[in-house]
Protein backbone atom coordinates (compact mmCIF):
# COMPACT_ATOMS: atom_id res chain seq x y z
CA UNK A 1 0.00 0.00 0.00
CA UNK A 2 1.40 3.57 -0.50
CA UNK A 3 1.80 5.96 2.09
CA UNK A 4 2.82 9.37 2.30
CA UNK A 5 3.07 10.75 5.70
CA UNK A 6 4.54 14.58 5.70
CA UNK A 7 5.47 15.90 9.05
CA UNK A 8 7.62 19.38 9.79
CA UNK A 9 4.41 21.80 10.01
CA UNK A 10 4.07 24.18 12.20
CA UNK A 11 3.45 27.88 13.69
CA UNK A 12 6.77 29.72 12.60
CA UNK A 13 7.07 34.03 12.49
CA UNK A 14 7.40 35.57 9.47
CA UNK A 15 10.52 35.64 7.92
CA UNK A 16 11.40 32.39 9.26
CA UNK A 17 11.96 28.62 7.91
CA UNK A 18 10.67 25.30 8.24
CA UNK A 19 11.86 22.22 6.72
CA UNK A 20 9.02 19.97 5.75
CA UNK A 21 9.56 16.02 4.71
CA UNK A 22 7.28 13.80 2.77
CA UNK A 23 8.36 9.72 4.29
CA UNK A 24 7.58 7.32 1.17
CA UNK A 25 6.62 3.76 1.60
CA UNK A 26 4.72 0.98 -0.37
CA UNK A 27 6.50 1.76 -4.01
CA UNK A 28 9.79 2.65 -5.56
CA UNK A 29 10.22 6.50 -4.76
CA UNK A 30 13.65 6.88 -6.99
CA UNK A 31 10.79 5.77 -9.97
CA UNK A 32 8.78 8.45 -9.18
CA UNK A 33 8.81 12.50 -9.91
CA UNK A 34 6.97 14.37 -6.05
CA UNK A 35 5.25 17.24 -6.13
CA UNK A 36 4.72 19.63 -2.71
CA UNK A 37 0.84 20.87 -3.34
CA UNK A 38 -0.51 23.69 -1.02
CA UNK A 39 -3.78 24.70 0.81
CA UNK A 40 -4.97 28.07 2.57
CA UNK A 41 -7.48 27.62 4.69
CA UNK A 42 -11.00 27.69 2.89
CA UNK A 43 -8.96 27.90 -0.31
CA UNK A 44 -8.21 25.62 -3.45
CA UNK A 45 -5.16 23.61 -4.33
CA UNK A 46 -2.08 25.55 -5.59
CA UNK A 47 1.06 23.73 -6.86
CA UNK A 48 4.52 24.47 -4.98
CA UNK A 49 6.74 22.66 -6.69
CA UNK A 50 8.35 19.22 -8.12
CA UNK A 51 11.48 17.26 -8.66
CA UNK A 52 12.12 14.44 -11.42
CA UNK A 53 13.14 11.24 -10.55
CA UNK A 54 17.01 13.00 -11.95
CA UNK A 55 16.43 15.69 -9.66
CA UNK A 56 15.73 18.32 -12.24
CA UNK A 57 13.02 21.13 -10.07
CA UNK A 58 10.39 23.55 -10.97
CA UNK A 59 8.60 26.09 -8.53
CA UNK A 60 5.82 28.53 -8.44
CA UNK A 61 6.68 32.13 -8.95
CA UNK A 62 5.33 32.47 -6.19
CA UNK A 63 7.68 30.24 -3.62
CA UNK A 64 10.56 30.70 -6.48
CA UNK A 65 13.89 31.34 -4.56
CA UNK A 66 12.32 30.75 -1.30
CA UNK A 67 11.18 27.54 -1.06
CA UNK A 68 13.82 23.95 -1.99
CA UNK A 69 12.78 20.85 -2.97
CA UNK A 70 15.20 17.85 -2.66
CA UNK A 71 14.96 14.27 -1.91
CA UNK A 72 16.66 11.77 -0.55
CA UNK A 73 16.03 8.37 -2.59
CA UNK A 74 17.96 6.06 0.38
CA UNK A 75 15.85 7.29 2.87
CA UNK A 76 12.24 7.18 0.58
CA UNK A 77 11.95 10.75 2.09
CA UNK A 78 10.88 14.48 -0.23
CA UNK A 79 11.43 17.75 1.64
CA UNK A 80 10.45 20.79 1.15
CA UNK A 81 12.65 23.27 2.48
CA UNK A 82 11.09 26.80 3.32
CA UNK A 83 12.79 29.92 3.80
CA UNK A 84 11.75 33.87 3.99
CA UNK A 85 8.69 32.69 4.73
CA UNK A 86 5.30 35.08 4.49
CA UNK A 87 1.72 34.87 6.10
CA UNK A 88 0.26 33.48 2.76
CA UNK A 89 2.13 30.66 2.65
CA UNK A 90 0.04 29.68 5.26
CA UNK A 91 -1.59 26.40 4.13
CA UNK A 92 -1.67 22.52 4.50
CA UNK A 93 0.98 21.23 2.35
CA UNK A 94 0.60 17.85 0.82
CA UNK A 95 3.19 15.95 -1.23
CA UNK A 96 1.38 13.78 -3.85
CA UNK A 97 3.57 11.18 -6.17
CA UNK A 98 3.34 12.06 -10.36
CA UNK A 99 2.92 9.58 -13.03
CA UNK A 100 3.70 11.81 -15.77
CA UNK A 101 1.22 14.62 -16.01
CA UNK A 102 -0.98 13.38 -12.90
CA UNK A 103 -0.96 12.98 -9.17
CA UNK A 104 -1.47 9.38 -8.22
CA UNK A 105 -1.34 9.27 -4.39
CA UNK A 106 -1.15 12.37 -1.79
CA UNK A 107 -0.42 12.32 1.81
CA UNK A 108 -2.33 13.55 4.68
CA UNK A 109 -1.39 17.17 4.82
CA UNK A 110 0.85 19.12 7.32
CA UNK A 111 -0.28 22.47 8.34
CA UNK A 112 1.98 25.69 8.49
CA UNK A 113 0.91 28.86 10.00
CA UNK A 114 3.20 31.90 9.39
CA UNK A 115 2.24 34.36 11.94
CA UNK A 116 3.77 36.63 15.04
CA UNK B 1 0.25 29.97 -16.78
CA UNK B 2 -2.46 28.24 -18.00
CA UNK B 3 -5.80 29.43 -16.30
CA UNK B 4 -8.42 26.60 -15.77
CA UNK B 5 -12.25 27.39 -15.17
CA UNK B 6 -14.64 25.55 -13.37
CA UNK B 7 -18.53 25.95 -13.73
CA UNK B 8 -20.48 25.58 -11.94
CA UNK B 9 -18.74 26.59 -8.87
CA UNK B 10 -21.80 24.91 -6.94
CA UNK B 11 -23.60 21.83 -7.36
CA UNK B 12 -26.74 21.24 -5.49
CA UNK B 13 -27.95 17.60 -6.50
CA UNK B 14 -30.36 15.02 -5.94
CA UNK B 15 -29.31 11.77 -4.66
CA UNK B 16 -29.63 8.82 -7.91
CA UNK B 17 -29.84 11.93 -10.41
CA UNK B 18 -26.71 13.01 -12.48
CA UNK B 19 -24.05 15.68 -11.84
CA UNK B 20 -21.99 17.47 -14.74
CA UNK B 21 -18.43 19.66 -14.12
CA UNK B 22 -16.94 21.84 -17.04
CA UNK B 23 -13.13 22.80 -16.94
CA UNK B 24 -12.35 25.29 -19.64
CA UNK B 25 -8.42 26.00 -19.87
CA UNK B 26 -6.89 29.16 -21.26
CA UNK B 27 -5.23 27.28 -24.01
CA UNK B 28 -4.84 23.64 -25.44
CA UNK B 29 -3.64 20.91 -22.85
CA UNK B 30 -2.29 18.97 -25.47
CA UNK B 31 1.25 18.14 -24.55
CA UNK B 32 3.83 18.14 -27.35
CA UNK B 33 4.40 14.05 -26.35
CA UNK B 34 0.76 14.22 -27.61
CA UNK B 35 -0.78 12.67 -24.35
CA UNK B 36 -3.32 15.49 -22.73
CA UNK B 37 -2.51 15.83 -19.09
CA UNK B 38 -5.78 16.96 -17.64
CA UNK B 39 -7.15 14.93 -14.92
CA UNK B 40 -9.61 15.48 -11.69
CA UNK B 41 -9.72 15.36 -8.25
CA UNK B 42 -12.12 14.86 -5.67
CA UNK B 43 -11.70 16.39 -2.24
CA UNK B 44 -14.06 15.27 0.48
CA UNK B 45 -14.51 17.21 3.92
CA UNK B 46 -11.61 16.94 5.61
CA UNK B 47 -9.78 14.62 3.42
CA UNK B 48 -6.55 14.63 0.93
CA UNK B 49 -6.83 14.92 -2.55
CA UNK B 50 -8.00 11.96 -4.10
CA UNK B 51 -7.03 11.45 -7.91
CA UNK B 52 -10.42 10.17 -9.79
CA UNK B 53 -10.24 10.77 -13.99
CA UNK B 54 -6.13 10.81 -15.45
CA UNK B 55 -5.57 12.04 -18.84
CA UNK B 56 -8.69 13.61 -19.46
CA UNK B 57 -10.88 10.09 -19.48
CA UNK B 58 -8.83 7.08 -17.77
CA UNK B 59 -10.02 6.09 -14.08
CA UNK B 60 -8.00 5.22 -11.40
CA UNK B 61 -7.19 2.11 -9.84
CA UNK B 62 -10.69 1.88 -7.22
CA UNK B 63 -12.37 4.54 -8.72
CA UNK B 64 -16.52 3.79 -9.20
CA UNK B 65 -17.17 3.67 -12.83
CA UNK B 66 -20.23 6.18 -12.51
CA UNK B 67 -17.46 8.73 -12.65
CA UNK B 68 -16.02 9.27 -16.07
CA UNK B 69 -14.00 12.03 -17.84
CA UNK B 70 -14.32 13.74 -21.45
CA UNK B 71 -13.54 16.27 -23.63
CA UNK B 72 -10.25 17.63 -25.81
CA UNK B 73 -8.08 20.63 -26.60
CA UNK B 74 -9.37 23.09 -23.62
CA UNK B 75 -12.83 21.81 -23.01
CA UNK B 76 -13.54 19.19 -20.22
CA UNK B 77 -16.21 17.97 -18.58
CA UNK B 78 -16.45 15.19 -15.33
CA UNK B 79 -19.97 13.45 -15.35
CA UNK B 80 -21.47 11.55 -12.65
CA UNK B 81 -24.39 9.37 -13.56
CA UNK B 82 -25.78 8.94 -10.41
CA UNK B 83 -24.87 11.05 -7.32
CA UNK B 84 -24.42 8.76 -4.26
CA UNK B 85 -24.01 10.46 -0.63
CA UNK B 86 -20.08 9.89 -0.80
CA UNK B 87 -19.90 12.18 -3.41
CA UNK B 88 -20.12 14.86 -1.44
CA UNK B 89 -16.89 17.38 -1.68
CA UNK B 90 -15.30 19.37 -3.90
CA UNK B 91 -13.97 18.40 -7.08
CA UNK B 92 -11.04 19.90 -9.29
CA UNK B 93 -9.67 19.75 -12.53
CA UNK B 94 -5.68 20.07 -13.42
CA UNK B 95 -3.75 20.48 -16.00
CA UNK B 96 -0.09 19.35 -16.17
CA UNK B 97 0.66 19.85 -19.63
CA UNK B 98 2.85 22.69 -18.94
CA UNK B 99 4.74 24.50 -15.78
CA UNK B 100 3.30 25.96 -14.18
CA UNK B 101 0.74 22.78 -12.89
CA UNK B 102 -2.57 24.74 -12.13
CA UNK B 103 -6.13 23.69 -10.86
CA UNK B 104 -9.39 25.21 -11.43
CA UNK B 105 -11.20 27.09 -8.38
CA UNK B 106 -12.50 23.92 -7.49
CA UNK B 107 -16.50 22.77 -8.07
CA UNK B 108 -18.19 22.55 -4.58
CA UNK B 109 -20.93 18.92 -5.20
CA UNK B 110 -23.27 18.95 -2.32
CA UNK B 111 -26.93 17.11 -2.10
CA UNK B 112 -30.01 18.71 -1.75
Amino acid sequence: EVQLVESGGGLVQPGGSLRLSCAASGFTFSNYAMNWVRQAPGKGLEWVSVISVSGGTSYADSVKGRFTISRDNSKNTLYLQMNSLRAEDTAVYYCATEAPGYFQHWGQGTLVTVSS
Amino acid sequence: DIVMTQTPLSSPVTLGQPASISCRSGQSLVHSDGNTYLSWLQQRPGQPPRLLIYKISNRFSGVPDRFSGSGAGTDFTLKISRVEAEDVGVYYCMQATQFPYTFGQGTKLEIK
